[in-house]
């Protein structure tokens, strides 16, 4: 089975700056997704960036970008000049390419809370 | 262009009743997959329904029912509910069977007396 691990159960920066969460993962499968969700108190999951393990290029979605290290089963998401809105939970999720009907799987989450 | 959602937004049973959530898929999307998320943890994968059928089970207890419609909207059921039920449950919606990313409604609170 997989498994997702965030080793950082709570995060703390300043606005504007940057701060990276990190996420790491057990598989043994070659072909599969990675996705980051962000979660605000209002519980909405939200889709911030997504990753196919087939892809070498690092995903990046205007100030959020991740480091996938396939080898080293690691994807971290970077997020840049942090704004008082990116407070939330985040989570790390896998999906398996395997056949179509796989959930995901979620880490723990890591709170990540904005300094003003 | 609605997105998912669900209804109610809140609940609250005692132990031993029956339970049902609902959902609507964000439109386009045919697949919808359940999740319970306890407090403080992530969310857990409960099943996923594609052309009526359940095509995947995570490990839960077959307490846990669920059902999907020709509109492709969908119910999970829960009976002889336990306190550990307590828990915020999502449904997540995605365009193409297993393939496409899914995209999640804000949630149903059921909280167990």
């Amino acid at each position: 089975a997989q498994t997702v691990t965030q080793s950082q159960p709570e995060m703390s920066v300043q606005e504007a700056e940057t701060v990276t969460l990190s996420c790491t993962y057990d598989t043994s499968e070659s072909d599969y997704y990675l996705f980051w969700y962000k979660q605000p108190p209002s519980r909405q999951m939200i889709l911030v960036i997504r990753q196919e393990a087939y892809k070498q290029q690092n995903a990046t979605e205007n100030r959020f970008s991740v480091n996938f290290q396939k080898a080293a089963k690691s994807f971290s998401l970077k997020i840049s000049d942090s704004q008082l809105g990116d407070a939330a939970m985040y989570f790390c999720a896998y999906r398996g390419e395997g056949g179509g009907a796989d959930g995901l799987t979620f880490g723990k989450g890591t709170h990540l809370i904005i300094q003003p | 262009d609605a997105g998912v959602t669900q209804s109610p937004t809140h609940l609250i049973k005692t132990r031993g009743q029956q339970v049902t959530l609902r959902c609507s898929p964000k439109s386009g999307h045919d697949t919808v997959s359940w999740y319970q998320q306890a407090l403080g943890q992530g969310p857990q994968f409960i099943f996923q329904y594609y052309e009526e059928e359940e095509r995947q089970r995570g490990n839960f207890p077959d307490r846990f029912s669920g059902h999907q419609f020709p509109n492709y909207s969908s119910e999970l059921n829960v009976n002889a509910l336990l306190l550990g039920d307590s828990a915020l449950y999502l449904c997540a919606s995605s365009e193409v069977w297993g393939t496409d990313t899914q995209y999640f409604g804000p949630g149903t609170r059921l909280t167990v007396l």
